[in-house]
């Protein structure tokens, strides 16, 4: 079956640091891979979607993902941390024949 | 605001009670999905309707119901309630049926049970 596992449910970062987010997949998912991003009390948006084609995705408010099919891996980073950051992210997998499965969602917490 | 339309915004209710759940999706979509997000069990898929049909069911309870209708909005029916049904759900929408598409997320509907 189908699985997407983030791992960590909570990482924390200094303000300025990389933040780097993991996600892998099951390696019969198909390449529709999506990060999604959930501010405290709102509803979860888009943070960017792997296609085919270029491995590296970049998304709104600095962050990228980078496709890696031989580690079945879709990890999301940001070179410097804000303290705007702080929020619950979602790792996804989709496909045309299936519905979207979710990671566990990892909460990001910024140090001052 | 993303075009997804959730009410009412926050309920509070007592155990044994029956809620609806209302939800409008963004213009031009015709699928409509139902999650719910609780602290203990995080991100669940509902279920999925598609033009007025259902399309999918992940860990919806009996005690559970929805529907879509030909405006293509949704209710998720909650009875029976009890003190664990408390927790945000929400709706979200896309074009279509397919796990490709990216999903539009209402702000949510926030139940408590007591």
């Amino acid at each position: 079956a189908q699985s997407v596992t983030q791992l960590g449910s909570h990482v924390s970062v200094s303000e300025g640091a990389l933040v780097l987010l993991r996600c892998n997949y099951s390696s019969s998912v198909p390449p529709y891979l999506f990060w999604y991003v959930q501010y405290p009390n709102q509803g979860l948006q888009l943070l960017l979607k792997y296609t085919t084609g270029a491995t590296l995705v970049k998304g709104i408010n600095g962050f990228e993902a980078e496709f890696k099919k031989s580690e079945t891996s879709f990890h999301l980073t940001k070179p410097s941390a804000h303290m705007s950051d702080a929020a619950e992210y979602f790792c996804a997998a989709g496909s045309s024949n299936y519905q979207l499965i979710w990671g566990a969602g990892t909460k990001l917490i910024i140090k001052p | 605001d993303s075009g997804v339309t959730q009410t009412p915004k926050h309920l509070i209710t007592a155990t044994g009670q029956r809620v609806t759940l209302r939800c409008s999706p963004r213009s031009g979509d015709l699928s409509v999905y139902w999650y719910q997000q609780s602290l203990d069990q995080g991100l669940q898929f509902l279920i999925q309707y598609y033009n007025g049909e259902e399309r999918a069911k992940g860990n919806i309870l009996e005690r559970f119901s929805a529907q879509q209708f030909p405006d293509l909005h949704s209710e998720l029916n909650l009875s029976s309630l009890e003190l664990g049904d408390s927790a945000l759900y929400f709706c979200a929408s896309s074009v279509d049926q397919s796990g490709a598409n990216v999903l539009t997320f209402g702000a949510g509907s926030r139940l408590t049970v007591l």
